[in-house]
C-alpha cells in the first residue's frame, strides 16, 4: 500500500525558515517524481513544486522561487521542503503527492502538514 | 506561467443531475491536463488524466473531454459523494497550476 507521511509542520515566525519532510513507503521511491501542493486557508489547491527521480529536474511555482527548495533522498525514501523566509501567505496546508509513472498528474497524496505563520 | 480558468466556480445541483465543469488554458497544453476531487479534511484524489483517460477505481460515471485550450469534465448521474471541489491542473511544463477550483453543492 502507497503510504505518503508528511511532518515538519508547525507555528513558525514571519521570516523564520523550515523544513518539511515526507516518508513515502509500499513503493519504489526512486521510480518516481514527486510534488508538494498547498492548500491555503479559504483557497485553492496551489501546486508549489516538484522534483524527478533523479533530482535532475525541479520546478517551482512562481510565488515561491528563491524561497523555497526541494529535494529528496532516495536511500531514505523521504521528500523534503525547505521553506525560507516565511511569508503570511504561505500559511497553509502542505501535501506531498507523487506523480504517476508517466508524470501524468498526482496519484497519490499523504494526508498534510500544516504550517502557521504568525508572529 | 500558464493560467487555468473554471468555469464555474460554484453550482447546485441535485442526485441524479448531469454536471459539466469547464478549465480554459491559457496557452495550449496539448492534452497535458488533469482532474481532481476534493472533498472538505480531505486529500485530494485523481479522476482523470490526459484530459480524458480515467485513473483506476475512478467510477465510469466521470468522463473528461478536450485539448489544447478548452476541457471539460462531466460526471453524469451526480451521486451523493460527488458533493465537493473539482480542480484542473496542467502538467505541460513547470510550474505546474491548478484551477481555482469549482465547488459542487446539493441544491
Amino acid at each position: 500500500e502507497v503510504q505518503l507521511v508528511e511532518s515538519g509542520g508547525g507555528l513558525v515566525l514571519p521570516g523564520r525558515s523550515l523544513r518539511l519532510s515526507c516518508a513515502a513507503s509500499g513503493f519504489t521511491f526512486d521510480d518516481y517524481a514527486m510534488h508538494w501542493v498547498r492548500l491555503r486557508p479559504g483557497k485553492g489547491l496551489e501546486w508549489v513544486s516538484g522534483i524527478s527521480w533523479n533530482s535532475g529536474s525541479m520546478g517551482y511555482a512562481d510565488s515561491v522561487k528563491g524561497r523555497f527548495t526541494i529535494s529528496r533522498d532516495n536511500a531514505k525514501n523521504s521528500l523534503y521542503l525547505q521553506i525560507n523566509s516565511l511569508r503570511a501567505e504561505d500559511m497553509a496546508l502542505y501535501y506531498c503527492a507523487r506523480a504517476t509513472r508517466y508524470s501524468s498528474g498526482l496519484d497519490y497524496w499523504g494526508q498534510g502538514t500544516l504550517v502557521t505563520v504568525s508572529s | 506561467a500558464i493560467r487555468m480558468t473554471q468555469s464555474p466556480s460554484s453550482l447546485f445541483a441535485s442526485t441524479g443531475d448531469r454536471v459539466t465543469i469547464t478549465c480554459r488554458a491559457s496557452q495550449g497544453i496539448s492534452s497535458y491536463l488533469a482532474w481532481y476531487q476534493q472533498r472538505p479534511g480531505k486529500a485530494p484524489t485523481l479522476l482523470i488524466y490526459a484530459a480524458s483517460t480515467l485513473q483506476s477505481g475512478v467510477p465510469s460515471r466521470f468522463s473528461g473531454s478536450g485539448s489544447g485550450t478548452d476541457f471539460t469534465l462531466t460526471i453524469s448521474c451526480l451521486q451523493s459523494e460527488d458533493f465537493a471541489t473539482y480542480y484542473c491542473q496542467h502538467y505541460y511544463s513547470y510550474p505546474w497550476t491548478f484551477g481555482q477550483g469549482t465547488k459542487v453543492e446539493i441544491k
